[in-house]
């Protein structure tokens, strides 16, 4: 089944330890993306990649660090997570971006993060 | 830098009855796409239409369809012949190829739907 598969799906942490969001799709997906998700903010773009090594800022990075050494992996890395850092993530992939007709934006299910 | 506006943060419609959920945006470009998302409480991002800003015909999925409005900025969705399962929180989204395939959301409404 193609799907974009996030873990954990819950996490509760503390301020200031180090801790990493996986996501991979099964898709062979040249585009990934990082959001979170906040009431009243809609989604907001953390960090993309448009292909293998090629990572690019978002519209909300700061405090947030990506890699993409293979083509199916996309994890979000937290290295000093704090309390404003409480939100649902999503990560999302798409084979060729938005011109593709028939490769809409999948999204994962989401990880809820709690920093206290 | 776009922004997508949805100001109803809460609609509500009764089971078989026809709902619009309204979007505006702001964008300087003339080659961009626009999107509904439906957020059922299950969390799943499940995308609901497509509108390519070139095509000047509305989008429509079975019940669901688009209002474009490409000078006013305006992208409302109308659900027909509602359904309990419609219920949901509804984004609607604005991206760019160039914009590394970016998807600008709006702050979301949610939908209930009575029986």
């Amino acid at each position: 089944e193609a799907q974009v598969t996030q873990n954990p799906r819950y996490l509760i942490t503390v301020t200031g330890k180090k801790l990493t969001v996986t996501c991979s799709q099964n898709m062979n997906h040249e585009y990934m993306s990082w959001y979170r998700q906040d009431p009243g903010l809609g989604l907001r773009q953390i960090y993309y990649s448009m292909n293998v090594e090629v990572t690019d800022k978002g519209d909300v990075p700061e405090g947030y660090k990506v890699s993409r050494k293979e083509k199916r992996n996309f994890p979000l890395i937290l290295e000093s997570p704090s309390p404003n850092q409480t939100s649902l993530y999503f990560c999302a992939s798409s084979y060729r971006g938005l011109s593709s007709y028939n490769s809409p934006l999948h999204f994962g299910n989401g990880t809820r993060l709690t920093v206290t | 830098a776009q922004t997508v506006t949805q100001s109803q943060p809460e609609m509500s419609v009764q089971e078989a009855e026809t709902v619009t959920l309204s979007c505006t945006y702001d964008t300087s470009e003339s080659d961009y796409y626009l999107f509904w998302y439906k957020q059922p409480p299950s969390r799943q991002m499940i995308l609901v239409i497509r509108q390519e800003a070139y095509k000047q015909q509305n989008a429509t999925e079975n019940r669901f369809s688009v209002n474009f409005q490409k000078a006013a900025k305006s992208f409302s969705l109308k659900i027909s012949d509602s359904q309990l399962g419609d219920a949901a929180m509804y984004f609607c989204a604005y991206g760019k190829e160039t914009s590394g395939s970016r998807l600008t959301f709006g702050e979301g409404t949610q939908l209930t739907v009575n029986p």
